[in-house]
């Protein structure tokens, strides 16, 4: 039980398919974050919310769209995705906006883009 | 944007040796935190270091950062199969600066412990 619950764990989608991906926390964290991991590559953040506004959109693609209706759920919605978008999706959350909390992550969903 | 380095990037070693492993950048920071991620899970917070010097010990792993708070170093001994993972550094924040909480993750490295 990690605190943070994402679903899917594992999503396969065409590239016209539209799908969400959902994480939810139980923490009472104020800040809620989407990052990217792909092979060989640094996890990549892609988008921060706290206190349920967007701090931060680190260039991500149009086709990726974030939405925070609370603070305690973050979902990322998918739409013509390209191959190269196949990663593992994490999210997390933290309780402050400083420079020492640590984050929490979910599990992931593992996604491939057919 | 501050960068990480991590080395090695691949570990390859056999239970109940020791190994260290590195994380530097060309500035400072104002904390790092140690995480550790399992094939399959998201990552795992370790430890938070903040004060350079500091050194912290969780079981068989010592955490360090360094006087100039520039680089760390993860250092187990008497490794376990259970330690088999990706071990990631990350900065929060800028020593001279504020960041309101962003996380920027090192590379990570892969760690097979064989039994």
């Amino acid at each position: 039980e990690t605190g943070v619950t994402q679903t899917p764990r594992h999503l396969v989608m065409g590239m016209t398919n539209k799908k969400s991906l959902k994480c939810e926390q139980h923490l009472g964290h104020n800040a809620m974050y989407w990052y990217k991991q792909s092979a060989k590559k640094p996890l990549e953040l892609m988008f921060v919310y706290s206190l349920e506004e967007r701090v931060e959109n680190n260039s991500v693609p149009s086709r990726f769209s974030p939405e925070c209706p609370n603070s305690s759920h973050l979902f990322l919605h998918l739409h013509t995705l390209q191959p190269e978008d196949s990663a593992l999706y994490l999210c997390a959350s933290s309780q402050d906006r400083g420079t020492r909390g640590g984050y929490t992550f979910g599990s992931g969903t593992r996604l491939t883009v057919v | 944007t501050q960068l990480l380095e991590q080395s090695p990037q691949f570990l390859s070693i056999q239970e109940g040796e020791n190994l260290t492993v590195y994380c530097n950048s060309s500035s400072v920071f104002s904390s790092l935190q140690w995480y550790r991620q399992e094939p399959g899970e998201g990552p795992v917070l370790l430890v938070t270091v903040v004060t350079g010097g500091e050194v912290k010990k969780l079981k068989r792993l010592t955490f360090q950062f360094g006087d100039a708070r520039k680089d760390s170093s993860l250092h187990i001994t008497a490794a376990q199969t259970g330690d088999t993972g990706l071990y990631l550094c990350a900065l929060r924040g800028n020593a001279g600066g504020t960041s309101y909480g962003k996380l920027t993750f090192g590379q990570g490295t892969i760690l097979t412990v064989h039994p």
